[in-house]
């Protein structure tokens, strides 16, 4: 069975400071890894995803990174801004067409 | 806008009540998701639907029935709600079979029971 999981579980850095943050997952027959960003109370919002043949993907200041026979991702935030802090969620696809997700990293930027 | 869309969005009811959310995407999307986000925040898919057939169905109790009437809707409904039931629901929908999977969700449906 699939289990993800990130570390940390939270985060508070000072504005501009760049960071990374971590997902391992314990099964690496995966089709694709995706992370994602949830703000309080809303939905997720879909921000890279890395096919499996893939090593890193980027968007602005996000650069993702998958390591998939060590079953290692990383999301790594560049010049961090108060408007990043949520939470972000990282999730696995495998077979089935089935996302397993972790617990989450809530990042809080403070100005 | 194109979007995956969720009603209602809060939902506050008692013990053994019947309730239904209604799910609706206008992506061209082919599957559709159920999810449930508890009280730790913790996401866990609970049904999927592909083309109008259950293609997922997690550990969940028989008092969760989804019904898929298109492929552009997919609706849960839960019988005999209990306290456990309170969470966040989130509907979702991915792109075709054959293309990399990208969910996009729904914003959730928060439903407490009393």
């Amino acid at each position: 069975k699939q289990e993800v999981t990130q570390i940390p579980a939270a985060l508070s850095v000072p504005e501009g400071e760049n960071l990374v943050l971590n997902c391992s997952f314990t099964d690496s027959a995966i089709y694709n890894l995706q992370w994602f960003r949830q703000d309080p109370g809303k939905g997720l919002t879909s921000l890279l995803l890395i096919q499996s043949s893939q090593r890193e993907q980027t968007s602005g200041r996000l650069n993702a990174s998958l390591d998939k026979s060590s079953g290692r991702s990383t999301l790594y935030i560049a010049a961090s801004q108060p408007g990043d802090s949520a939470t972000y969620l990282c999730a696995v696809e495998t077979s089935g067409s089935r996302l397993t997700f972790g617990e989450g990293t809530q990042l809080t930027v403070n100005p | 806008d194109t979007a995956v869309s969720q009603t209602p969005k809060y939902l506050v009811t008692q013990m053994g009540n019947d309730k239904s959310i209604k799910c609706e995407q206008n992506l061209g999307h082919d599957t559709m998701y159920w999810y449930k986000q508890d009280s730790k925040k913790f996401l866990k898919i609970m049904f999927s639907y592909n083309n109008k057939e259950l293609i997922i169905n997690e550990t969940v109790p028989n008092r969760f029935s989804p019904k898929s009437p298109d492929k552009a809707h997919l609706n849960l409904h839960i019988n005999s709600l209990e306290l456990g039931d309170s969470a966040v629901y989130f509907c979702a929908s991915s792109s075709p079979s054959g293309e990399p999977l990208e969910q996009y969700f729904g914003p959730g449906t928060r439903l407490t029971v009393t």
